[in-house]
């Protein structure tokens, strides 16, 4: 089946400091997904970017589709974007089901 | 943007009862839902996808007769989780796609204990 890896698995930054999360995955995708899982469970849709660049104040992402892979970049972290970062992807083979990366444990220490 | 409400987000029960998870959406019909289990510190595995109208489709390792998906409505999916046992503690998941939109939205969760 379709493998979605996630790197850096952990990450700890200072507060204000950039970050930049990716995301790999072994076949074509006719839809990728960013979300942030908060404390409390609840999974925040960050970007829908099947390929392209989008930004969205301080959080922007691309994805490569040819290339088969996406970045989320962080700038300036603040503590509130700690949580745990996924991708979830769609692919073109008819499948419905969204298939979740590993996930990017973020920590921002003030 | 797309609102989807699950209820309860927290519940207790004793091993052996049944539980039931509601998850809506609330501005959007949902042709599609999905279900997730997540344990502590994983990613999400998906259980089941429900069509409404049909019956839903299991992934494979997930008992169908133990975690019961009706889809009745197109703004209304429940998953019941029958006599639970503690092994099936976990927080729970569910999302929604309405039609001819490839985005997913989720709900917030239902966190299951069982003692």
């Amino acid at each position: 089946g379709i493998q979605v890896e996630q790197s850096p698995p952990d990450l700890i930054l200072q507060e204000g400091a950039n970050s930049t999360l990716r995301c790999n995955f072994s076949d074509s995708v006719n839809n990728l997904q960013w979300f942030h899982q908060n404390p409390w469970g609840q999974l925040i849709n960050l970007f829908y970017i099947p390929s392209g660049t989008k930004q969205n104040g301080r959080l922007s992402a691309t994805t490569v589709a040819t290339e088969r892979y996406s970045l989320l970049y962080i700038s300036s972290s603040q503590t509130t974007d700690s949580g745990v970062y996924f991708c979830a992807i769609r692919t073109n083979f008819g499948n419905e089901k969204l298939t979740f990366g590993t996930g990017t444990r973020l920590t921002i220490i003030p | 943007g797309a609102v989807v409400s699950q209820h309860p987000s927290r519940v207790i029960c004793k091993s052996g009862t049944s539980v039931k998870i509601e998850c809506r959406s609330l501005d959007f019909q949902a042709t599609t839902m999905f279900w997730y289990r997540q344990f502590p510190k994983k990613s999400l595995m998906l259980m089941a996808t429900s069509n409404e109208g049909s019956k839903a489709t299991y992934e494979q390792g997930v008992e169908k007769d133990k975690f019961l998906i009706n889809h009745a409505s197109l703004t209304l999916s429940t998953l019941t989780v029958t006599s639970a046992h503690p092994e099936d503690s976990s927080f729970y998941i569910c999302s929604a796609r309405m039609y001819g939109n490839t985005e997913a939205f989720f709900g917030q969760g239902t966190r299951l204990t069982v003692v």
